[in-house]
Order: C-alpha cells, then sequence, then structure tokens
C-alpha cells in the first residue's frame, strides 16, 4: 500500500529557476512531514520537515507547503543551484514507521 | 563525529548464503531503522527497534531478522540470501519516533 506518491520522477531545471515537488497522502494518522536530500553514494539527509498544524515554513531556499484539507505537500527551491541537483524524497511518519515517497531527480543545469 | 555507520559498504554473496549487516551510532538514539532501497521505489522500511532489546516488523520483512543487543548497534540479518534481496540498505537512526532520522551512507548489497 503506498502511503506516499511522490511527483514528478525527475525534473531539470535552469540555474535560479523554482523547481517544485510533490506529494500527496491518504491517511490522516501522521503528524510529521520531512522532506530528504540524497547525494549519489550517499544516504539520506534531512533537508526540512514540517507539521500539519502549519501551512508553510522555510529554510533558506527552501520552502514547504502543506495544504492538510488537499493532503498534499510540496517542496519548493528557490534560486535553484547546479548543488542542489539530487534526489529529494518525501515522507510522512508518526511515533515509529515513516513512509517515503519515491523520489524526485533534480538537475539544475548552470 | 561519526553520527550512523554501516559497515560493510560493499558485498557480493551467492544465492543462499547469509550475512549480517551492522549498524552503529554514536548518538546515543532509542530508535534505530533498517530500509531497503529500489530504483524507484524509494526507502522501504524492513525492521526497526525503539530501544535496546526491542526490534518489530517493518513493512519488508521478510527473509531478513534483526536485533539490537546493544543500544548502539542494530544488525541486519539476511539468512539464505535471494536474488530478489539485491538492494541498497540504509539503517537510521533518531531520538525518538517524531523526530529526524539520521542515516548512514549505504550498504551496496548483491546476490548472484
Amino acid at each position: 500500500q503506498q502511503q506516499v506518491k511522490q511527483s514528478p520522477q525527475s525534473l531539470i531545471v535552469q540555474k535560479g529557476g523554482i523547481p517544485i515537488i510533490n506529494c500527496a497522502y491518504e491517511n490522516t494518522a501522521f503528524d510529521y512531514f520531512p522532506w530528504y536530500q540524497q547525494f549519489p553514494g550517499k544516504g539520506p539527509a534531512l533537508l526540512i520537515a514540517i507539521r500539519p498544524d502549519v501551512s508553510e515554513k522555510k529554510e533558506g531556499r527552501f520552502t514547504i507547503s502543506f495544504n492538510k484539507s488537499a493532503k498534499q505537500f510540496s517542496l519548493h527551491i528557490m534560486d535553484s543551484q547546479p548543488g542542489d541537483s539530487a534526489t529529494y524524497f518525501c515522507a510522512r511518519g508518526n511515533f515509529n514507521k515513516f513512509y517515503f515517497g519515491s523520489g524526485t531527480k533534480l538537475n539544475v543545469k548552470p | 563525529n561519526a553520527g550512523v555507520t554501516q559497515t560493510p559498504k560493499f558485498r557480493v554473496l551467492k544465492t543462499g548464503q547469509s550475512m549480517t549487516l551492522l549498524c552503529a551510532q554514536d548518538m546515543n538514539h532509542e530508535y534505530m531503522y533498517w530500509y531497503r532501497q529500489d530504483p524507484g521505489m524509494g526507502l522501504r522500511l524492513i525492521h526497526y527497534s525503539v530501544g535496546e532489546g526491542t526490534t518489530a516488523k517493518g513493512e519488508v520483512p521478510d527473509g531478513y531478522n534483526v536485533s539490537r543487543l546493544k543500544k548502539q548497534n542494530f544488525l541486519l540479518g539476511l539468512e539464505s540470501a535471494a536474488p530478489s534481496q539485491t538492494s541498497v540498505y540504509f539503517c537510521a537512526s533518531s531520538r525518538t519516533g517524531n523526530q529526524p532520522q539520521h542515516f548512514g551512507d549505504g550498504t551496496r548489497l548483491s546476490i548472484l
């Protein structure tokens, strides 16, 4: 059972563009929504996280938007840079278990 | 500050062989997790532990066993390896279940 649906699977933007990655979920019994960034050969690293009582959270160039009624949350990367090229995973979790999206491979071209 | 360390980093096995993957964390975290990562499928939880001496099944536990004899270590065992278990395995730890998970750099396992 897929707990989180992530899109798009891959994304190419020019430097300075604003890539947007979307995730949708079904079950509401979760209260923690982190985003992870993964570079080739490395493990995922926490990028930013949000709880459903907050509609938006910014950390540097990264912003999470959360729409509880639509059961969706999104990651925006402002002024994207080639160094942001990586695979991004959304996740949802509560207490013991986390469910991850299938990942979005982002390529930021110089 | 090592964080989460996984050994080995690479391994090739033959079908039917057994092996153990080791995960060690130095952050005094209570919770530890084992995931597998396959192309297009994200990370799937195999087993997890909420404290020393405890283990529980995750989303895809079949064919794997785990042990948490010490708080800092979480072992993942494959008793009889199958080609379907070819994957990248990640260990993670967190202070509690609702806290960020810290990941190791993975073990790349191929089963021929």
